[in-house]
């Protein structure tokens, strides 16, 4: 069974450029989950999906983050325009059911703003 | 300080010692999980313990919960030079979202 994938594993943009995060979780997981960490920090959520629909985007920072699941397949997460701040590594996860199911993390993306 | 933290920061051990780290959260939890990181990789699942479980054993790894003091503790026996990574403890309540620690840095030497 193929595990969560990340594309692409770096990206390294200017201050002001869009960069977009994909994002392929396990065949057949409902819930898709964007956590990030940035640097000396926790990760820390994002959003989750479940399905197309967001369930909770309540860890996304602004509004220069967005979020897409079109087809409740794989996931899109747009930074636009991207900030120093932004650098980090930004992990997917996904999980087949809610609650106390283990959630599969990705290999990440590394996020690089200069 | 942070939900699900873990400590220490850094531990060094021989191979083939016992490896130790803890974890302590502040609100109450459905479930506590561990995660390793290899450098570089993505976060590994390692063991899932449930608030109404106080041990639980995988392999060379035992995990203990103890609701009322918070806290968790992720036990390695007989590390081996392939366990050198960063440890995580995330917490899941309510909700769906983890919330994880810093994390702690394992260092077997050979």
């Amino acid at each position: 069974e193929a595990g969560v994938t990340q594309f692409p594993s770096h990206s390294v943009i200017e201050k002001g450029q869009t960069v977009t995060l994909r994002c392929d979780p396990i065949s057949g997981h409902d819930n898709l989950y964007w956590y990030r960490r940035v640097m000396g920090k926790e990760i820390k959520f994002l959003l989750h999906f479940v399905k197309e629909s967001k369930q909770d985007e309540s860890g996304m920072p602004n509004n220069r983050f967005l979020a897409e699941r079109t087809g409740g397949t794989y996931s899109t997460l747009k930074v636009q325009p991207a900030e120093l701040e932004d650098s980090g590594v930004y992990f997917c996860a996904s999980s087949q059911v809610l609650g106390e199911n283990e959630q599969f993390f990705g290999p990440g993306t590394r996020l690089t703003v200069l | 300080s942070q939900q699900g933290e873990e400590d220490p920061q850094a531990l060094s051990i021989q191979e083939g010692e016992n490896a130790t780290m803890n974890c302590s959260y502040k609100t109450s939890i459905n479930n506590l999980q561990w995660y390793r990181q290899n450098s570089g990789r993505g976060l590994v699942h390692l063991i899932l313990i449930r608030s109404n479980e106080r041990e639980k054993h995988s392999g060379r790894l035992r995990v203990t919960l103890d609701t009322s003091k918070k806290s968790s503790s992720l036990l390695i026996t007989a590390s081996r030079a392939a366990d050198t990574a960063s440890y995580f403890c995330a917490t899941a309540s309510g909700s769906y979202q983890l919330t994880f620690g810093k994390g702690t840095k394992l260092s077997v030497i050979p």
